[in-house]
């Protein structure tokens, strides 16, 4: 199984709303990754979990928040958005090798459309 | 910092022809690896192949291969006998090597490719 699942695929929600975007994998996986990415851009990172902790977050404002549960689980709290957040959320995980490499692998994305 | 910088906004390729994608990359840490991704219009971000920053040979994955020149810090896809499902946006990503194993993919803006039939 190398597969990233990521619920739902697509969400609409208000600015005063209160959602979730979940992150599903059971590779064994240690690290665990948000991205954010713009219509025509690139991926940008959110926040990196290594081991269940947080261990980066990119200055993301508190109106999005991280959650790591287990090991399997990834979700991020989403509350009060402004339109400008209105994105393709990519989840990622890959194994932790100290030392060494190892590709990522990315669930399909939630397109959030903030209205 | 790390950087990558892919030059070309979009490329046109004809069908069963092959076709290079350029990735350039700067980084002062001796140990990195690079990745090629690929996004369909769908989003997955599709994984295609890996160079190690020691690896003596180019990488190869089917018709995909890593043309790898270390010190002009490239490191350029090149598809093979293209298909019009290639038609996609392609990605240059590198991570540094550290030792606590969690250093994040960086991307280029990426390159649009589309396969003419």
């Amino acid at each position: 199984d190398t597969e990233v699942t990521q619920t739902p695929k697509h969400l609409v929600m208000g600015m005063t709303n209160k959602k979730s975007l979940k992150c599903e994998q059971h590779m064994g996986h240690r690290a665990m990754y948000w991205y954010k990415q713009k219509a025509k851009k690139p991926p940008e990172l959110m926040f990196v979990y290594s081991y269940e902790k947080l261990s980066i977050n990119e200055s993301v404002p508190s109106r999005f928040s991280p959650e790591c549960p287990n090991s399997s689980l990834l979700n991020l709290h989403l509350h009060a958005l402004q339109p400008e957040d209105s994105a393709l959320y990519l989840c990622a995980s890959s194994q932790l090798i100290r030392g060494g490499d190892t590709e990522a692998f990315f669930g399909q994305g939630t397109r959030l459309t903030v209205v | 910092a790390q950087k990558i910088t892919q030059t070309q906004p979009g490329m046109f390729v004809q069908e069963k022809e092959a076709v290079t994608l350029d990735c350039t990359y700067d980084t002062s840490d001796p140990s990195y690896g690079l990745f090629w991704y690929k996004q369909p219009s769908s989003g997955e971000m599709i994984f295609l192949i890996y160079q190690g920053s020691y690896d003596q040979q180019n990488a190869t994955e089917g018709r995909y291969s890593l043309n790898f020149q270390k010190a002009r810090k490239s490191a350029n896809l090149v598809i093979s006998a293209s298909q019009l499902g290639d038609s996609a946006m392609y990605f240059c990503a590198m991570r540094e090597t550290s030792n606590s194993g969690n250093t994040p993919l960086v991307f280029g803006k990426g390159t649009r490719l589309s396969v003419i039939a």
